[in-house]
């Protein structure tokens, strides 16, 4: 079956540069999730879209930004990167049913220079 | 995470079984879950259980859930080498999980 799809795997950036990436959502699910996981850290929440509307936000600093596109992909776009962002960056995707279940991608590992 | 309370660590003799505790604070949530996490990889999702219910097995997996006390627990039976992860217990709040720190289990022969 098709699971969440993140990429890149890795990334390394040096300070001050951009980062985007990328999440493709299992097929036919609404819920898009972006956690943020430091070393030693559990996950957590960035920001999420149903529908391709932003529908809640978490901890995500304002150098963050993200949104859904109409193919229900969606972009994570980091700016004026500082050293403190290097974590594994996790993408979920859920039917917007209450409580259903929300499937991880395998996360993308971004190295901050 | 501070709404989700973990021990963190746990070790234990293969072929015994392992319990892993959490406790929540969120009484509205009407799932919570157990995520396992290896080394360098991402989040699996192991096995949810529903708010209204008391108890889930699933193969070697057996959750409790004491909604009173707000508190689940994950037993892990016939624990086995590959079973040494990372095991995050989250609950759903407004369809964005709060995970808690994570129990680090190593199972020693």
């Amino acid at each position: 079956a098709a699971g969440v799809i993140q990429s890149p795997r890795h990334l390394i950036k040096e300070k001050r540069e951009t980062a985007t990436l990328k999440c493709y959502p299992i097929p036919r699910h609404d819920t898009v999730y972006w956690y943020q996981q430091g070393p030693g850290q559990d996950p957590q929440f960035l920001i999420s879209f149903y529908e391709k509307m932003q529908s809640d936000k978490g901890s995500i600093p304002d150098r963050f930004s993200a949104q859904q596109f109409s193919d229900y992909h969606s972009e994570l776009n980091m700016s004026s990167l500082e050293l403190g962002d290097s974590a594994l960056y996790f993408c979920a995707s859920s039917l917007r049913l209450e409580g259903t279940e929300a499937f991880f991608g395998q996360g993308t590992r971004l190295t901050v220079v | 995470g501070e709404d989700v309370e973990q021990s963190l660590f746990l070790s234990v003799r293969e072929g015994d079984s392992s319990v892993i505790n959490c406790t929540y604070t969120d009484s509205s949530s009407t799932y919570l879950y157990w995520y396992k996490q290896e080394p360098g990889a991402g989040l699996q999702l192991l096995t949810y259980i529903f708010s209204n219910m008391d108890m889930k097995q699933d193969q070697r997996l057996t959750v409790l859930l004491n909604k009173k006390d707000k508190h689940l627990s994950l037993r892990i039976a016939d624990t086995q080498t590959g079973d040494s992860a990372i095991y995050f217990c989250a609950e759903s709040n407004d369809y964005k999980l709060s995970f808690g720190a994570g129990t680090t289990v190593t199972v020693r022969a």
